[in-house]
C-alpha cells in the first residue's frame, strides 16, 4: 500500500519539552510538507522539502525544526521555543508529475501540550 | 485581510439536497484550485483540482471558478450523509520548483441529515 504515514496519533507533551512527529512516505515523492492545523485557521504551513537535505520555511516555522536526510521521512520537532504548540499537526507529500500539483496528506498528529 | 475567504460553517442539510460551498481570494496571482475533503481527526484528501474558468464535473461533485469574480464553488448534487466533513479550499500561484506553496481556506463543516 502506498501512503504517507504520520506517528504517533496523539502525542502529549510537558512545558519545556521538545518532542518529534515522525513522517514516512512511500509514493517517491520529492516534495514533503508540514502544515499545523487549528480550528478557525485553516491549514498553515510550517516547514517544506523539494528535495533531500534542503528544505524551506514556512509561514509559521518559528519554534519548529526538520531534517530531509532520506527521500522517505520528513520529521518536524517541535521545540519548547513553540509557545503554542497545541494543535493538529499534518504532513504531506507531492507529486511531481506536470500539470497537477496534488498534496496527498497523512492522517495527522494531535499534540497536546500539559 | 486573509488571502483566502471561506465561510467556516456549519452548515447542516438534509440529505439528497444540492450543497454549494464557496471561498473568495483577494489574491489575482492564484491561478490553480483545489478542493479537499476532510473526515473528522483524519488528513485531508483531494476532491477536485482546476485551473481554468469554468466547471468541472466529476460524479456529483462540480467545481466551478470564475477568475474574474474571484471566486470559486464546490458543488455537492444528492447529497449523503457520507459528504459529512469540513470542505478546505485551496490555492496556487503558480507551480515549479520553489512554488508549490498552497494557501488553504479555513473550511466549511459540512452535515448531512438522513
Amino acid at each position: 500500500d502506498g501512503g504517507i504515514t504520520q506517528s504517533p496519533k496523539y502525542l502529549f507533551r510537558k512545558e519545556g519539552q521538545n518532542v518529534t512527529l515522525s513522517c514516512e512516505q512511500n509514493l517517491n515523492h520529492d516534495a514533503m510538507y508540514w502544515y499545523r492545523q487549528d480550528p478557525g485557521q485553516g491549514l498553515r504551513l510550517i516547514y517544506y522539502s523539494q528535495i533531500v537535505n534542503d528544505f524551506q520555511k514556512g509561514d509559521i516555522a518559528e519554534g519548529y525544526s526538520v531534517s530531509r536526510e532520506k527521500k522517505e521521512s520528513f520529521p518536524l520537532t517541535v521545540t519548547s521555543a513553540q509557545k503554542n504548540p497545541t494543535a493538529f499537526y499534518l504532513c504531506a507529500s507531492r507529486e511531481d508529475r506536470v500539470p497537477t500539483d496534488t498534496q496527498y496528506f497523512g492522517p495527522g498528529t494531535r499534540l497536546t501540550v500539559l | 485581510q486573509k488571502e483566502v475567504e471561506q465561510d467556516p460553517g456549519p452548515l447542516s442539510v438534509p440529505e439528497g439536497a444540492i450543497v454549494s460551498l464557496n471561498c473568495t481570494y483577494s489574491n489575482s496571482a492564484f491561478q490553480y484550485f483545489m478542493w479537499y475533503r476532510q473526515y473528522s481527526r483524519k488528513g485531508p484528501e483531494l476532491l477536485m483540482y482546476t485551473y481554468s474558468s469554468g466547471n468541472k464535473e466529476d460524479g456529483r461533485f462540480t467545481a466551478q471558478v470564475d477568475k474574474s469574480s474571484k471566486y470559486i464553488s464546490l458543488f455537492i448534487r444528492d447529497s449523503q450523509p457520507s459528504d459529512s466533513a469540513t470542505y478546505l479550499c485551496a490555492m496556487i500561484s503558480q507551480r515549479g520548483f520553489g512554488n508549490e506553496k498552497l494557501t488553504f481556506g479555513t473550511g466549511t463543516r459540512l452535515t448531512i441529515i438522513p
